[in-house]
């Protein structure tokens, strides 16, 4: 398996305008994990997915931030509109069983810059 | 939710030194996992320890867990320049991953 896979890796875009961020999970993984990583706040837990149902998305800032499981192999991470304070790097991670019980992967994440 | 705390914050050791970080917890757990993130990357999965164990070894690194003093220990032997990145505890059950701000390392060469 190719690991979890997030695109893109790079994103710039002005504010107001609309992000998607992508992330396709190892194959047979039951969870989905959404992070965001700054420098001032750490490695943050969004949402988290469990067989394609949210389970858990208090982590999730504002209205303007959104994300969906469609099917088992892929999400999204939308974001509109864009702010500046949104620049961060974005992880996608995926785990085997419920929740935390094991080892969670990691995609690449994606470095996102609002501008 | 669940969160551990790293200790140091940041270590800094010669190449060939043993590195320890600590890591502390207040709640009861399942199991216990170390990551690795190496600057700019996703994060790596190194060991995960159960409750009812009390050290495990994977090569160079070796963890130690003690559930009466809700705390662990990840030990790497040998360190390299490569072992340079933080270093995370996580606190696992039916609850998803939250990790704290980790160890900082920095093997000199």
């Amino acid at each position: 398996d190719a690991g979890v896979i997030q695109s893109p890796r790079h994103e710039v875009t002005e504010m107001g305008q609309e992000v998607t961020l992508r992330c396709k999970p190892i194959s047979g993984h039951n969870s989905l994990f959404w992070y965001r990583q700054t420098m001032m706040r750490g490695l943050e837990l969004l949402i988290y997915f469990n067989n394609n149902v949210p389970i858990d998305d208090s982590g999730m800032p504002e209205d303007r931030f959104s994300a969906k499981m469609p099917n088992a192999s892929f999400s999204t991470l939308k974001i509109q509109p864009s702010e500046p304070r949104d620049s961060a790097v974005y992880f996608c991670a995926s785990s085997l069983a419920q929740g935390g019980n094991t080892e969670a992967f990691f995609g690449q994440g994606t470095r996102l810059t609002v501008v | 939710s669940q969160q551990g705390e790293e200790d140091p914050q940041a270590l800094s050791i010669q190449e060939g030194e043993n590195a320890t970080m600590n890591c502390s917890y207040k709640t009861s757990i399942n199991n216990l996992q170390w990551y690795r993130q190496n600057s700019g990357r996703g994060l790596v999965h190194l060991i995960l320890i159960r409750s009812n164990e009390r050290e495990k070894h994977s090569g160079r690194l070796r963890v130690t867990l003690d559930t009466s003093k809700k705390s662990s220990s990840l030990l790497i032997t040998a360190s390299r320049a490569a072992d340079t990145a933080s270093y995370f505890c996580v606190l696992s059950g039916n609850t998803p991953l939250v990790f704290g701000k980790g160890t900082r390392l920095s093997v000199i060469a």
